[in-house]
């Protein structure tokens, strides 16, 4: 199976910052990587896929990138809707696997 | 839009079984594969399973392997997952998830229903 670190676990930022959340393989995957966003009691959010391709509707302060084995998401600004969980998800094999999330919470 | 509506979650005793299902509006169900997706209390994202659009492949996590069997009604529009000697480590919110973007991939979720395996 293939294993995603996330890192970090979690952080701590302020309304206008840029953050990047860092996710690795534990094998190659080409580009089959997807970014979401889960909020509290609220069910997951599908944001990039291919890496780096947003899904319809999703703000362009979100933006990924990578390939292989090493991916980031970063957010330019951040602001208050965007405090949340996010996780990756390989879809180059299954069993899909996902990260394990990185929280996002407000400094 | 893409609608995914699970229901039949609910509180059951450890090696009982339960069938969830997950109607689909909003695109045409026959044409996509489906998953389904859990959740732990304060815990992470665990995938369990796949069925693809014709209803043969399917693939499992080893977790659930041999317990937990996905099912699909292209007539129906209806996922189902079905559930049996269940544990205590199955509580979780269970999703079901659509792959209409590309292939694999989880991407329009449902709102989840909570399954709770206690005596």
């Amino acid at each position: 199976d293939i294993q995603m670190t996330q890192s970090p676990s979690s952080l701590s930022a302020s309304v206008g910052d840029r953050v990047t959340i860092t996710c690795r393989a534990s094998q190659g995957i080409g580009n089959y990587l997807a970014w979401l966003q889960q909020k509290p009691g609220k069910a997951p959010k599908s944001l990039i896929y291919g890496a780096s391709t947003l899904q319809s509707g999703v703000p362009s302060k979100f933006s990924g990138s990578g390939s292989g084995t090493v991916f980031t998401l970063t957010i330019s600004s951040l602001q208050p809707e965007d405090f949340a969980t996010y996780y990756c998800q390989q879809y180059n094999s299954y069993p899909l696997t996902f990260g394990g999330g990185t929280k996002v919470e407000i400094k | 839009q893409v609608q995914l509506v699970e229901s039949g979650g609910g509180v059951v005793q450890p090696g009982r079984s339960l069938r969830l299902s997950c109607e689909a509006s909003g695109f045409t169900f026959s044409n996509y594969g489906m998953h389904w997706v859990r959740q732990a209390p304060g815990k992470g994202l665990e995938w369990l399973a796949v069925i693809w659009k014709d209803g043969n492949t399917k693939y499992y996590a080893d977790s659930v392997n041999g317990r937990f069997t996905i099912s699909r009604d292209n007539y129906k529009d209806t996922l189902y997952l079905q559930m049996n000697s269940l544990r205590a480590e199955d509580t979780a919110v269970y999703y079901c998830a659509s792959s209409i973007i590309v292939a694999g991939m989880v991407d329009y979720w449902g709102q989840g229903t909570l399954v709770t395996v206690s005596s």
